[in-house]
């Protein structure tokens, strides 16, 4: 355990559902992040929220909206998904303060688009 | 960001040691040096952390050199449950406000046979 907890560990969707991935820490961390790890390719870095708020968009497409309401709280709103996007999505924390990269990982959801 | 070379994968048996070398020829006067352990369907767990000569843990040590162009992470009497990717990650902590992201390589995949 990693003090990160993720729901829903699992998500089945169709494509022209919404859904949303939360995400908690309760680490008294300060930046969190969203990654995609796609089968077969490295992680990539999807959203960077800092301080509650967003400081980094790596060219994520607008199907995907995060939202950041606070420090413990980060959510993944998906809509009008493609196949393509089934993944596992990964939450992160961090305590934001310089000399400590140390990232928390949470479990991921396993996220399939049909 | 310097950019990281390890090998794709590895093998090795149980109680032998494990040394996975990593090449970050253009890292940066203010870069650390940060292993990650990535189970599958699960997230990255962070190893360990340097900057220079050697750093140890009660998990693994981590040995670079005065030039800082490569790593390695050494897991001492690996098992099988030691079996997973192994991320070398070099990125700036003072940068940012230290939120930044993690970008990760494919990793090594380390495979630990009876």
């Amino acid at each position: 355990e990693t003090g990160v907890t993720q729901t829903p560990r699992h998500l089945v969707m169709g494509m022209t559902n919404k859904k949303s991935l939360k995400c908690e820490q309760h680490l008294g961390h300060n930046a969190m992040y969203w990654y995609k790890q796609s089968a077969k390719k490295p992680l990539e870095l999807m959203f960077v929220y800092s301080l509650e708020e967003r400081v980094e968009n790596n060219s994520v497409p607008s199907r995907f909206s995060p939202e950041c309401p606070n420090s413990s709280h980060l959510f993944l709103h998906l809509h009008t998904l493609q196949p393509e996007d089934s993944a596992l999505y990964l939450c992160a924390s961090r305590s934001g303060t310089s000399g400590n990269n140390e990232q928390f990982f949470g479990p991921g959801t396993r996220l399939t688009v049909l | 960001l310097a950019k990281t070379t390890q090998p794709i994968s590895m093998d090795s048996y149980e109680g032998q040691e494990v040394n996975i070398t990593c090449s970050h020829n253009n890292i940066a006067t203010n870069d650390y040096i940060t292993w990650y352990q990535q189970f599958p369907s699960q997230g990255p767990r962070f190893i360990i952390q340097g900057y220079k000569t050697k750093v140890t843990n009660e998990v693994a040590s981590l040995f670079i050199p005065a030039d800082r162009k490569s790593s390695t992470l050494s897991l001492p009497r690996v098992s099988l449950s030691d079996t997973a990717v192994y991320y070398c990650l070099v990125g700036d902590m003072y940068s940012g406000g230290g939120a930044d992201g993690l970008t990760f390589g494919k990793g090594t995949h380390l495979i630990i046979q009876p």
